[in-house]
């Protein structure tokens, strides 16, 4: 039974730091690429960060590019967003997926919140 | 960057009725060495993350029911639902994985008419 599990999040000040974490338990993580989805509230999905599975390969979108950095830990099947320099718009439900180009497993998601 | 642009943006069915989402891409999303369209639909329910139902355009996922049906026609795509449950009120998103940023619909609303 494929599990992935987030954890992180919370509420910051603009200019500020989280990082979030995802563990996967269920399928070989070590052998997929995973991505990081976020969710304004209310609003549609937004690809944030893919990784392969060997972190040779990372892809950032635009918006976050120089301010979020993705990462794993292959031997405990975690994946990471160091998210810095926050701001409002950054505000989102963010989710965990595994990266087959389409998403099968996706985290539960963690809420965002960047306000002062 | 390749545009998703779904319609409608919501769409209200009576129960037992077809459903019909439409999406539409800014540029082929079809690899030819495989003739696969690099095309995927999700299905969101309020406070859930999203769950995938089609990918490669057609292709329904284990455990999906089978009133869910996906189409394409050149770089226009439909999701179909056959014969609409009470279960399937959700937001529905297409997705293209063909290029670099992976992009979205902006999502239609299903909902009971």
């Amino acid at each position: 039974q494929v599990q992935v599990v987030q954890s992180g999040g919370g509420l910051v000040k603009p200019g500020g730091s989280l990082r979030l974490s995802c563990t996967v338990s269920g399928f070989s993580f070590s052998d997929n690429y995973m991505s990081w989805i976020r969710q304004a509230p209310g609003k549609g999905l937004e690809w944030v960060s893919y990784i392969s599975n060997t972190a040779t390969i990372i892809y950032y979108a635009d918006s976050v590019k120089g301010r979020f950095t993705i990462s794993r830990d292959n031997a405990g099947n975690s994946l990471f967003l160091q998210m810095n320099s926050l701001r409002v718009e950054d505000t989102a439900v963010y989710y965990c997926a595994r990266d087959s180009g389409s998403y099968d497993h996706w985290g539960q998601g963690t809420l965002v919140t960047v306000s002062s | 960057d390749i545009v998703m642009t779904q319609s409608p943006d919501s769409l209200a069915v009576s129960l037992g009725e077809r459903a019909t989402i439409n999406c539409k891409s800014s540029q082929s999303v079809l690899f030819s060495s495989n003739n696969k369209n690099y095309l995927a639909w999700y299905q969101q329910k309020p406070g859930q993350a999203p769950k995938l139902l089609i990918n490669w355009a057609s292709t329904r996922e284990s455990g999906v029911p089978d009133r869910f049906s996906g189409s394409a026609s050149g770089t226009d795509f439909t999701l179909t639902i056959s014969s609409l449950q009470a279960e399937d009120v959700a937001v529905y998103y297409c997705q293209q994985y063909f290029d670099t940023p992976r992009t979205f619909g902006q999502g239609t609303k299903l909902e009971i008419k």
